[in-house]
């Protein structure tokens, strides 16, 4: 077990909605980071924030947004949902030794 | 730029023999990370090993240990003793030290079939 939590572990939605993925850190860490892994993309660095404010952008797309609250948790939101956007998403806090990985969350979009 | 590449799309290892995992990075950075995941059909990434490039000996955490030759960029896995629980991707990734983790980039994973 890592440490770093996310809720829910599996979502099955249809084209054109929204949904919200949830991530808690571990705790004591400030960072949370948002990775992608789709079947042939691999694994894809998203977002970054840092207590509170965004640090980092990779390769997320504007149909996709995040935050980070005061109490550390983040939030990743994805609308407008295509069948591309079904993937693993994973959320990760670090310390200096490097990344730990929540379990993920498995989203379907049909 | 920076870049990991591993090589071996998939690997055989029979039970209880030992494996080596090749993982080879280009970098200009003269401090950096490099690290080890593992992801089982599950789906989790569940870290390993890390490695730093200024850490005169090679990284170990049980049955894991890192072969870090850093003149040749090789940070290849070796997993000992392989158990069937170890039939997994395996991922490696680098950082450059003292910098945000979003820096971390990740290799296209080996994955690993312990046969019985």
């Amino acid at each position: 077990d890592s440490g770093v939590t996310q809720t829910p572990k599996h979502l099955i939605t249809a084209t054109g909605q929204r949904v919200t993925l949830r991530c808690s850190p571990r705790s004591g860490d400030l960072s949370v980071y948002w990775y992608q892994q789709s079947l042939d993309q691999g694994l894809q660095f998203l977002i970054q924030y840092y207590n509170g404010e965004e640090r980092a952008k990779g390769n997320i797309l504007e149909r996709f947004s995040a935050q980070q609250f005061p109490d550390l948790h983040s939030e990743l939101n994805l609308s407008s949902l295509e069948l591309g956007d079904s993937a693993l998403y994973f959320c990760a806090s670090s310390d200096h030794r490097g990344q730990f990985f929540g379990p993920g969350t498995r989203l379907t979009v049909l | 730029a920076q870049k990991i590449t591993q090589t071996q799309p998939g690997m055989f290892v029979q039970e209880k023999e030992a494996v080596t995992l090749d993982c080879t990075y280009d970098t200009s950075d003269q401090s950096y990370g490099l690290f080890w995941y593992k992801q089982p059909s599950s789906g989790e990434m569940i870290f390993l090993i890390y490695q730093g490039s200024y850490d005169e000996q090679n990284a170990t955490e049980g049955r894991y240990s890192l072969n870090f030759q850093k003149a040749r960029k090789s940070a290849n896995l070796v997993i000992s003793a392989s158990q069937l629980g170890d039939s997994a991707m395996y991922f490696c990734a680098m950082r450059p030290r003292d910098t945000g983790g979003f820096k971390t980039i990740f290799g296209a994973g080996t994955r690993l079939f312990v046969k019985a």
